[in-house]
């Protein structure tokens, strides 16, 4: 079964710093990967997601992520953040044939301080 | 249009309450799914829909009635709710090829007094 673990359950960066959240998940052949963004009161939004092809993605509101298989990683990253970018992030994994879709992580809260 | 929509958005109902989450969709998809997610939480996978018919229920109590009338709507039923099931309701679709993107709604955020 695939897991997927966030190593950082809460992460404070100033506005205008860069910023990088860590997921590293576990299955057996590449999963589909998967970055959820959750405002406060709100459902999920896609940030992005990667199946296949270049393992540097480009995602929605200036957040981008890399596959990396040797260290069985899909980091999160933006070069510069901006304070609406508070909310807590999903990292989540998709194992091709599996009925359940995905697997969540538990989860990153981001503070920005102004 | 990559929208998913959840009625009614909050919702209070007593313990011998009986009331409905609702949900629909206009893109095609024809996997729907209901979720629960608790405050600081990963949502949690309740039940799965494909092609209108209920292919994966989570052991869900069965105080949670699914219900999937047609290809855009979903249903949640509720009776008898404990107050530990209030949280946050997520429906969310996707095409049912295992890997495509899954849509989530707003949510419905539930209280049980």
């Amino acid at each position: 079964a695939q897991s997927v673990t966030q190593p950082d359950i809460h992460i404070t960066v100033s506005e205008g710093a860069s910023l990088e959240l860590r997921c590293n998940y576990s299955y057996g052949a590449t999963p589909y990967l998967f970055w959820y963004v959750q405002s406060p009161g709100q459902g999920l939004q896609l940030l992005l997601k990667y199946f296949s092809g270049d393992t540097l993605v480009q995602g929605i509101k200036g957040f981008e992520a890399e596959f990396k298989r040797s260290q069985s990683s899909f980091n999160l990253r933006k070069p510069s953040v901006h304070w609406s970018d508070a909310a807590e992030y999903f990292c989540a994994v998709g194992a091709p044939g599996s009925a359940r879709q995905l697997t969540f992580g538990s989860g990153t809260q981001l503070t920005v301080l102004p | 249009d990559t929208e998913v929509t959840q009625t009614p958005k909050h919702l209070v109902m007593g313990m011998t309450n009986k009331k409905s989450l609702k949900c629909e969709q206009h893109m095609g998809h024809r996997a729907m799914y209901w979720y629960k997610q608790k405050a600081k939480k990963p949502p949690e996978l309740m039940f799965v829909y494909s092609y209108e018919k209920l292919s994966i229920n989570e052991s869900v109590p069965s105080r949670f009635s699914p219900e999937c009338p047609n290809s855009s709507l979903l249903n949640l039923h509720l009776h008898a709710l404990q107050p530990e099931d209030s949280a946050l309701y997520l429906c969310a679709s996707s095409q049912v090829t295992a890997g495509n993107t899954i849509y989530f709604g707003e949510g419905s955020w539930l209280t049980v007094v």
